[in-house]
């Protein structure tokens, strides 16, 4: 099993829909968590944290389940500009400084 | 600006060479990582490094060197042992573990030729 795993998509979503993925992690330790955008051909930015008790960027929400050890970002009112590779990427190491990556999923959204 | 710059962007290799890929920051991160990404695939970690004069292999490290002489500078070297080295070659760094986020440096595409 990986120790990150997404759904690689492509998930293809008209203007204005809300779409949400999900990043399961194997290491119960794991503390800390990210959603990263990436487009294409560019390096990974951070799009946000994600904290025990949830939190919401605008239009983005994030939440984490540690009891099934998962989290999920979701995109309400999506943009074109919204298209893009969306990486989940877990800290499974506490007290290290290993980061481990999805390997992404991949959102387009149509007009 | 404080940021991470990687350089070149693009770089060509004939086979059997080695191959040296620059990653500086001024950001005063004590962690620097090398990651390496695949078309159509997510990012695999290299090397990291979590202080000054030393380092750790990550999942993929054959075939590559790393060193860790300055607290801003992670230089990563591409041997010829590398059978597969076509790649997009992120460098990342980071404050202290477990916590806050890796920042990215723009990223070397390297091609063998």
């Amino acid at each position: 099993r990986k120790e990150v795993e997404q759904d690689p998509g492509p998930f293809n979503v008209p203007e204005g829909a809300t779409v949400a993925f999900n990043c399961t992690y194997s290491n119960s330790a794991s503390q800390s968590f990210f959603w990263y955008r990436q487009d294409c051909r560019k390096e990974p930015k951070l799009l946000m944290s994600v904290y025990s008790s949830g939190n919401e960027d605008g239009r983005f929400t994030a939440q984490l389940n540690r009891a099934s050890q998962y989290i999920s970002l979701l995109i309400r009112d999506s943009k074109l500009s919204d298209s893009a590779t969306y990486l989940c990427v877990v800290n499974t190491s506490p007290g290290t400084y290993k980061y481990i990556f999805g390997t992404g999923t991949r959102l387009k959204v149509l007009a | 600006d404080g940021g991470i710059t990687q350089s070149p962007k693009y770089l060509f290799r004939k086979e059997g060479q080695n191959v040296t890929l620059s990653c500086e920051q001024n950001l005063n991160h004590d962690a620097m990582y090398w990651y390496r990404q695949d078309p159509g695939q997510g990012l695999r970690l290299i090397y990291y490094s979590q202080i000054v004069n030393d380092f750790q292999k990550g999942d993929i490290a054959e075939g590559y060197s790393v060193s860790r002489e300055k607290k801003e500078s992670f230089p990563l070297t591409v041997t010829s042992a590398q059978k597969n080295p076509t790649a997009f070659y992120l460098c990342a760094s980071s404050t202290t573990g477990g916590g806050p986020e890796a920042f990215f440096g723009q990223g070397t595409r390297l091609t063998v030729v």
